[in-house]
Order: structure tokens, then sequence, then C-alpha cells
């Protein structure tokens, strides 16, 4: 099993729409959870933390659910801009990350 | 901008091969973290420098090798090129303890034929 699992996609979604992506981590022991946003043929840029309270910024909303191990990020009232690939990143502490394969996302008009 | 440079933006080698890759750090930032992403995979850690000193690594072989300078300036080797080593390799600098929260370069994409 990998360490942080996500899927591929790609999710595909009219401007408007909410859309959700989950990831699963494997490691009981993580710490630390973020969302990473990547353009095509661009690098990683951090979206948000994830925390177990939860966290919002704008219209998007990040989760941690520890029992279940998985994290994930809502995104609403879609906009073509936000197509990217979204990249989960878990670690034990704040060290040696581990990235998921990230989950597609395409918004049409 | 995030402030972090890398150098060169594409390359094209033979397998076999040596290169080094180059990776200037934002400002103020004293740890310098190499990741190679494949096609449709996520950055894979390679390893860390913090104080011009190897501070952790990942899974990769020897022959995947790194320096850092005092500037915090960094390097990363690759002796012995295979094909698979094709891939965008990733910089990110960062403070001590917010490693996760790091800011990247736009990365080298490296071509072995």
């Amino acid at each position: 099993r990998k360490e942080v699992e996500q899927d591929p996609g790609p999710f595909n979604v009219p401007e408007g729409a909410t859309v959700a992506f989950n990831c699963t981590y494997s490691n009981s022991a993580s710490q630390s959870f973020f969302w990473y946003r990547q353009d095509c043929r661009k690098e990683p840029k951090l979206l948000m933390s994830v925390y177990s309270s939860g966290n919002e910024d704008g219209r998007f909303t990040a989760q941690l659910n520890r029992a279940s191990q998985y994290i994930s990020l809502l995104i609403r009232d879609s906009k073509l801009s936000d197509s990217a690939t979204y990249l989960c990143v878990v670690g034990p502490g704040s060290y040696i990350p581990t990235f998921g394969r990230g989950t597609s996302l395409i918004v049409h008009p | 901008e995030t402030g972090v440079t890398q150098s060169p933006t594409h390359l094209i080698k033979t397998r076999g091969q040596q290169v080094t890759l180059r990776c200037s750090s934002q400002s103020g930032h004293n740890t310098v973290s190499w990741y190679q992403q494949a096609l449709g995979q996520g950055p894979q850690f390679i390893f860390q420098y913090y104080r011009e000193e190897e501070n952790g690594r990942g899974n990769f072989p020897p022959r995947f090798s790194g320096l850092q300078f005092p500037n915090y300036s960094s390097e990363l080797n690759v002796n012995a090129l295979e094909l698979d080593d094709s891939a965008l390799y990733l910089c990110a600098s960062s403070s001590p303890g917010t490693e996760i929260k790091a800011f990247f370069g736009q990365g080298t994409r490296l071509t072995v034929v």
C-alpha cells in the first residue's frame, strides 16, 4: 500500500460546481498535512494547511479525519482558473514530506 | 515569484553521463530539499540539506548526491544517468521546522536519451 494515495482523476466539472477530493495516508503517526496546487508544467505551490479542526480559505475547505486516515479538499463555486493538479502532502512532523501523485481537476465553461 | 531559482530549465543528456543541477534558495531559508517528479506522479523526496550537511535522504541510490554552499545554494549531482532518471527535478527551500511549507523553484526538466 502506498503511503499517500489519491485518485488521479481527472475530475471534470462545470464552472460553479462544488468538487471534493480525498487523500488517504497509511502512517497513523503522521502529524502534518497540506494541500499543494500544481499547474501544468509548473512547480507545486502551497495551497493550504490541514488541521484537525478543519480550515477554510475562501472557496476552499480542508478537513482531516484521523480515525479514517484521510484528508479532504472541498472547492466551492469552481472557477476555470481552479483547473490544476492538487497534491496532498503528509509528513511525520514537518520533515521529509510524502506527496501523493495528485488529483487532476478540469473546470469547463 | 518564490525567490527560488533553478538552472538550467531544460537539459538533455545521454545515458551514462553525469549531470549537475543548481538551486538558489529563497533569502532567509537555510534548508534546501530536492525532489524528483516523474510524469504523472507526485514529487519524490531525494534528500535535504541544512547548514551544508545532508539532513535526510529518500529512497534514491548513492549516484544521486548533493552539496549545499555557505550561501545556502545547492547542487544536485546524478552520475551514470539512466533513462528512468528523466523527470522534473524540483528544489524547495524552507526554514528549519517548516520543511513541509516549502517554496519550490520552477524545476529542471531532465531528459536522458
